[in-house]
């Protein structure tokens, strides 16, 4: 079974553009959700898509945005870019059953995005 | 609200000695935990997972962890280092909430 992938791997940006970020999951894998990496700030969760809703998000300013396709596969994108959101970006995939339950949440990763903000 | 703190950013160890990363946690519900490993320029891989199940748990590549809820730990062990075991491991907690609350990481040295 293939892994999460993400795309590009790498990305150069200036600051003031936009930037869109891409996620496959696993295949059956319903629940997707993005973190920021920094070696500052650590890995920080952003937000959780589940069948195409965004279910949960982190402390992150709105220029932060995702959504989430039927096939599952998600999109990040954040507007304005400003140096700090210079970070590796990783996508995980969750099978994450029903909404609410208290259960595990096994999240396979991807490889990452690096984004680079000059 | 959850939370891990992983003690010591950096560990060196020689080859073929105990590794031990440890990692406590606070948590206002039933924890689930997890060990993961990261290498350069790659995601983050799982080493093992506590999910109530067993206090003592086996991960991949040697790996075990000890769930103790009487300290609020959950500490990463291997008994013999090797060389390709140098990376960054992350402690991390899920609750309620389901998302993953990482540590800060600590960076694993082997030296031969």
């Amino acid at each position: 079974k293939a892994g999460v992938t993400q795309t590009p791997r790498y990305l150069i940006k200036t600051r003031g553009q936009q930037v869109t970020l891409s996620c496959s999951p696993i295949s059956g894998h319903r629940s997707v959700s993005w973190y920021q990496q920094t070696p500052g700030q650590g890995l920080q969760f952003l937000f959780e898509y589940f069948s195409e809703t965004q279910r949960n998000k982190g402390n992150f300013p709105g220029r932060f945005s995702g959504r989430q396709f039927s096939n599952s596969r998600s999109e990040m994108n954040v507007s304005t870019l400003e140096l700090g959101d210079s970070a590796l970006y990783l996508c995980a995939s969750s099978l994450s059953g029903t909404s609410g339950a208290t259960s595990y949440n096994e999240q396979f990763f991807g490889p990452g995005t690096r984004l680079t903000v000059l | 609200a959850q939370s891990v703190t992983q003690l010591g950013s950096h560990v060196s160890v020689s080859e073929g000695a105990l590794v031990l990363l440890r990692c406590n946690y606070s948590s206002s519900v039933p924890p689930y935990l997890f060990w993961y490993v990261q290498y350069p320029n790659q995601g983050l891989q799982l080493l093992l997972k506590y999910t109530s199940a067993a206090t003592l748990v086996k991960g991949i590549n040697g790996f075990e962890a000890e769930f103790k809820k009487s300290e609020t730990s959950f500490h990463l062990t291997k008994p013999s280092a090797h060389m390709s075991d140098a990376a960054e491991y992350f402690c991390a907690v899920s609750g309620s909430a389901r998302q993953l609350t990482f540590g800060s990481g600590t960076q694993l040295t082997v030296l031969p």
